[in-house]
């Protein structure tokens, strides 16, 4: 299995500009996550799709973030526009949903490091 | 409100050293997971242990739900070990994760 693939590994960007973070999760799993990583803040989950459906996306911080799961094996994170104090490592998770509840194990892709400018 | 925290925030041992960190939270879970992130920090999975305990080679856990705290056990440890151990739980209110602050482990040659 190849596990959560993001992409890119690193990105670096001015100010006001847009980035988009991807994701792939593993295949098979139906629950994802988006997580955002700093040294004040700590990991901090963003939003989670079950079945490509948002379901809480109250840890966004802004309007200026975005995320959207078109099918069950790709998700993308957008911010628009950018600011540095968005810099950060963005990480993704998926799983595989055990009926209503989450029961099972969650697996954590190798992380996007943002750096805006 | 809703907490999890780790004990210590920050372990320093001697290569060989044995070591127990600790998690605890305020309230009933269905999940529980440790991770460690490796100083590329990559998060790695290590136990998934909502109950009962687990071990794989040097490394062992012990959750004690009714008691609200989980134990992770490091024996014999390696400068591989190093970096930082997160407890992260599932509410039985809810299905996403919460992260503990961490413990940061340095091994020593």
């Amino acid at each position: 299995d190849a596990g959560v693939i993001q992409s890119p590994r690193h990105e670096v960007t001015e100010m006001g500009q847009e980035v988009t973070l991807r994701c792939k999760p593993i295949s098979g799993h139906n629950s994802l996550f988006w997580y955002r990583q700093t040294m004040m803040r700590g990991l901090e989950l963003l939003i989670y799709f079950n079945n490509n459906v948002p379901i809480d996306d109250s840890g966004m911080p802004e309007d200026r973030f975005s995320a959207k799961m078109p099918n069950a094996s790709f998700s993308t994170l957008k911010i628009q526009p950018s600011e540095p104090r968005d810099s950060a490592v963005y990480f993704c998770a998926s799983q595989k949903l055990a009926g209503v509840s989450s029961y099972n194990e969650q697996f954590f892709g190798p992380g996007t490091r943002l750096t805006v400018l | 409100g809703i907490q999890v925290e780790q004990s210590p925030p920050d372990l320093i041992l001697q290569e060989g050293a044995n070591s127990t960190l600790r998690c605890n939270f305020s309230d009933s879970v269905n999940n529980l997971q440790w991770f460690h992130q490796n100083p590329w920090g990559q998060l790695i999975n290590l136990f998934y242990i909502p109950s009962g305990t687990k071990q794989n080679g040097r490394l062992s856990a012990t959750t004690v739900a009714t008691e609200r705290y989980s134990l992770l056990y490091i024996s014999s440890s390696q400068t591989t070990d190093s970096g930082v151990y997160f407890c992260a739980v599932v509410w039985n209110t809810g299905n996403q994760f919460y992260f503990g602050t961490g413990t940061s482990l340095t091994v020593i040659p």
